[in-house]
């Protein structure tokens, strides 16, 4: 079965500083990986998704995701964090066999930004 | 593109009675709909998945007949919380995925707040 593991529940940084937010996938398969950005009382906001290629992927607001497949990770990054970057971000994978595109979600991790 | 809507935005209601939530795509056909739950400080958790013309597959734990999915169309799901009681407040959200060579991507919806009295 697959799982997904968000490391820190809630990250701290510095207005200007690197962001770093961290996913492991548990997976017999690499499956398709995902970062979701949700702000206050709101639905969720794809960022980025890797599904086959390139393993460095950019998404909007420039974040970026690498997957490594021997270490089964693929942490989120933002070299300068803006206050506007507060929110919880969600990693998510599906299974690539999968027929319904069911996604399954980390815990979620909260990042703060303090001015 | 890809948008996803949801109505209501929140909905208070007094326990016993039914409550319907619409979840739209409304620049793109969703062959699949997902609906999930999250409670404050948490993560989502799916109930369901509804493909448009068949019955929802619930997730396990989920009472189908107290959440009842409408896949009626390719742009519209429904979710009606039947005789909703305190502990059924909740934030509900719904996911639409346009199928084809985008299959694994889900576009998610603002999200509808129930609180019922």
């Amino acid at each position: 079965a697959q799982s997904v593991t968000q490391l820190g529940s809630h990250v701290s940084v510095s207005e200007g500083a690197l962001v770093l937010l961290r996913c492991n996938y548990s997976s017999s398969v690499p499956p398709y990986l995902f970062w979701y950005v949700q702000y206050p009382n709101q639905g969720l906001q794809l960022l980025l998704k890797y599904t086959t290629g390139a393993t460095l992927v950019k998404g909007i607001n420039g974040f970026e995701a690498e997957f490594k497949k021997s270490e089964t990770s693929f942490h989120l990054t933002k070299p300068s964090a803006h206050m506007s970057d507060a929110a919880e971000y969600f990693c998510a994978v599906s299974a690539r066999s999968s027929n319904t595109g069911k996604l399954i979600f980390g815990q979620g991790t909260t990042l703060q930004v303090k001015p | 593109g890809a948008v996803v809507s949801q109505h209501p935005s929140w909905v208070i209601c007094k326990s016993g009675t039914s409550v319907k939530i619409e979840c739209r795509s409304l620049d793109f056909q969703a062959t699949t709909m997902f609906w999930y739950r999250q409670f404050p400080k948490q993560s989502l958790m799916l109930m369901a998945t509804s493909n448009e013309g068949s019955k929802a597959t619930y997730e396990q734990g989920v009472e189908k007949d107290k959440f009842l999915i409408n896949h009626a169309s390719l742009t519209l799901s429904t979710l009606t919380v039947t005789s909703a009681h305190p502990e059924d407040s909740s934030f509900y959200i719904c996911s639409a995925s346009p199928g084809g060579v985008r299959q694994e991507t889900q576009y998610f919806g603002p999200g509808t707040r129930l609180l019922v009295l």
